[in-house]
């Protein structure tokens, strides 16, 4: 079974670009996270969807951060306009919500470099 | 809020060493807890987890034991490989279902 899916794997643009991260969750899985990973602050939770809604944006940065989930198969984080600060790796999760309990996996993470 | 510490890093043992990270935590109610692992360029994959105290995780040779009474669900594996280099990442989910971190600790397993 395909994990978590991720793309680009690797993205490099200049400041002022807008940036668009995919994700395509595990099939059936009725959540999905975005994460962001930097040196300086570790791992933390940007947004989550349930059910193809948004949930808690409280980590989303600021109003250059915008997610979707269009359908139970996809979902995209866009960053516009990017600055050098948000060079981060970006992760997608997805989880099956069962009974209380749930376990979220990871994709490979885009790398994002923004000059 | 919730919070993990984990044993600061970097970790460097011989292979077949003992290994020991250790992690603590702080939640309300009844926390579920994992521990992932990153691989050099690679993203996180679930290695085990706990969902309730008492419960041993475990999964290629790796354990860990929630220990409701210490806030405890410290990592051990009896012998160490090579291939186990990678950084280490306990984490815990509460009544708030985003996943909190700790800092990671860096595991390098020398032949």
């Amino acid at each position: 079974d395909a994990g978590v899916i991720q793309s680009p794997r690797h993205e490099v643009t200049e400041m002022g670009q807008e940036v668009t991260l995919r994700c395509k969750p595990i099939s059936g899985h009725n959540s999905l996270f975005w994460y962001r990973q930097t040196m300086m602050r570790g791992l933390e939770l940007l947004i989550y969807f349930n059910n193809n809604v948004p949930i808690d944006d409280s980590g989303m940065p600021e109003d250059r951060f915008s997610a979707k989930m269009p359908n139970a198969s996809f979902s995209t984080l866009k960053i516009q306009p990017s600055e050098p600060r948000d060079s981060a790796v970006y992760f997608c999760a997805s989880s099956l919500r069962t009974g209380g309990q749930e376990t979220q996996y990871f994709g490979p993470g885009t790398r994002l470099l923004v000059l | 809020g919730n919070s993990v510490t984990q044993m600061e890093g970097p970790v460097t043992l011989s292979e077949e060493a003992f290994l020991t990270i250790n992690c603590t935590y702080t939640a309300t109610g009844y926390p579920s807890l994992f521990w992932y692992v990153q691989y050099p360029g690679e993203g996180l994959q679930l290695l085990l987890k706990a969902t309730k105290a008492d419960d041993k995780g475990s999964n290629k040779g790796f354990e860990a034991t929630y220990r409701k009474e210490t806030t405890s669900f410290h990592l051990e594996k009896g012998s160490v490989q090579v291939s186990d280099s990678a950084v280490y990442f306990c984490a815990l989910t509460g009544s708030a279902r985003q996943l909190t971190f700790g800092s990671g600790t860096q595991l390098t397993v020398l032949p």
